[in-house]
């Protein structure tokens, strides 16, 4: 089955300790990113990866960082958590990180989101 | 402003009604419009792309204004399954390959 896999779904955590959110694709895309989610704000880019070793800043990476070893695996980690990033986190792919609507190769495909609480 | 901007609702329709969403977005250069569904905190899910031509999947119609900077969605024939978040999807062509979420829009169809 075609899927994003993400790990862990639910985490309580304190300040200051480091942990890291994995997030796997198996459908072979070269397109990732790392989004968040809070009450009224809907989701916002953190990162994206738009092939391996390639990855930049979406609208709010601080605090967060990322690596694309391998196509399939874009893990995010977070140094030094803060009660600040509590947030439900969505990991994505796409095919392609460009193309227009009717191409189809930037329709994301979305983890089932990990739910993230710093105390 | 934001870079894309939807009226959060709630729009509380009984069945059968025709519902009506817009979100209008800043960036004119923008290229790829989607709408997403997302039920309850879970993960959002495409609904339908939005092409320049505007586009039709069973009772939901996308239409695309680019002279005025905004999308659409027609929910015709309302149904209980269809209580959800609309969200609201921008791909700007600005460089980068960023996707700009709305903040999303709440329907609640009652019996």
């Amino acid at each position: 089955e075609a899927q994003v896999t993400q790990n862990p779904r639910y985490l309580i955590t304190v300040t200051g300790k480091k942990l890291t959110v994995t997030c796997s694709q198996n459908m072979n895309h070269e397109y990732m990113s790392w989004y968040r989610q809070d009450p009224g704000l809907g989701l916002r880019q953190i990162y994206y990866s738009m092939n391996v070793e390639v990855t930049d800043k979406g609208d709010v990476p601080e605090g967060y960082k990322v690596s694309r070893k391998e196509k399939r695996n874009f893990p995010l980690i977070l140094e030094s958590p803060s009660p600040n990033q509590t947030s439900l986190y969505f990991c994505a792919s796409s095919l392609s990180g460009s193309g227009t609507a009717s191409s189809g190769a930037n329709v994301l495909t979305f983890g089932a989101g990990s739910r993230l609480t710093v105390l | 402003r934001k870079e894309v901007e939807q009226d959060p609702g709630p729009f509380n329709v009984p069945e059968g009604a025709t519902v009506a969403f817009n979100c209008t977005y800043s960036n004119s250069a923008s290229q790829s419009f989607f709408w997403y569904r997302q039920d309850c905190r879970k993960e959002p899910k495409l609904l339908m792309s939005v092409y320049s031509s505007g586009n039709e999947d069973g009772r939901f119609t996308a239409q695309l204004n680019r002279a005025s900077q905004y999308i659409s969605l027609l929910i015709r024939d309302s149904k209980l399954s269809d209580s959800a978040t609309y969200l609201c999807v921008v791909t700007p062509n600005t460089g980068g390959f960023k996707t700009i979420f709305g903040a999303g829009t709440r329907l609640f169809v009652k019996a």
